[in-house]
């Protein structure tokens, strides 16, 4: 157990709609980082915040959107979801900015019918 | 997609024989990192690079940050079963992460 937690484990939604995925950081971690994989794109960072602020964005679509909140808790948004983003969405934390010390947890599953 | 080319895509070994898989790359990193991915998990961080040219071991496993900094290898010797999983190299370079394809470890007793 890497003390990262993500809800929902699974999700099944149609395509165009609209969901959000939620993630907690391991306790005193300040970095949030959002990673998708798929079969067809392989594991893929997506965006980094660390504090509350975007830190670092990676291949993350215009119509996925992320933010942190003040209790560092972070959420990832995909609206007008199509069928080629379903996949595993892993959100990682970390104690800093940078990219080596991240813990992932256990992934959200989408399926996009 | 990747730009990183992971080899080999599986390998299918005997426990205790050497495992070695490698990464390449057309542009040049900062860190090389290696992650191991059991089923239904997330990636673990196994080891970081932070230096072309530095060679560094965690326990069985030891890892390379090619000299030329677009290049990195693992190796794990005598393996065992619950060395079993998909194992990841990415490359880190001004604020970019990017992943190799994995390379998909069996271990048959």
């Amino acid at each position: 157990d890497s003390g990262v937690t993500q809800t929902p484990k699974h999700l099944i939604t149609a395509t165009g709609q609209r969901v959000t995925l939620r993630c907690s950081p391991r306790s005193g971690d300040l970095s949030v980082y959002w990673y998708q994989q798929s079969l067809d794109q392989g594991l893929q960072f997506l965006i980094q915040y660390y504090n509350g602020e975007e830190r670092a964005k990676g291949n993350i679509l215009e119509r996925f959107s992320a933010q942190q909140f003040p209790d560092l808790h972070s959420e990832l948004n995909l609206s007008s979801l199509e069928l080629g983003d379903s996949a595993l969405y892993f959100c990682a934390s970390g104690l800093g900015t940078g990219f080596y010390e991240q813990y992932f947890g256990p992934g959200t599953r989408l399926t996009v019918t | 997609g990747q730009q990183l080319n992971q080899s080999p895509q599986s390998m299918f070994i005997q426990e205790g024989e050497d495992v070695s898989m490698n990464c390449t790359s057309s542009s040049i990193f900062n860190t090389w990192l290696w992650y191991k991915q059991d089923p239904g998990e997330g990636p673990v961080l196994l080891i970081a690079l932070y230096k072309a040219g530095e060679l560094t071991s965690n326990g069985r496993l030891t890892a390379q940050f090619g000299i030329t900094r677009k290049d990195s290898f693992l190796n794990i010797s005598a393996s065992i079963p619950s060395d079993v999983g998909i194992y990841f190299c990415a490359g880190h370079s001004w604020g970019k992460l990017q992943f190799g394809a994995g390379t998909q470890v069996v271990v048959t007793p």
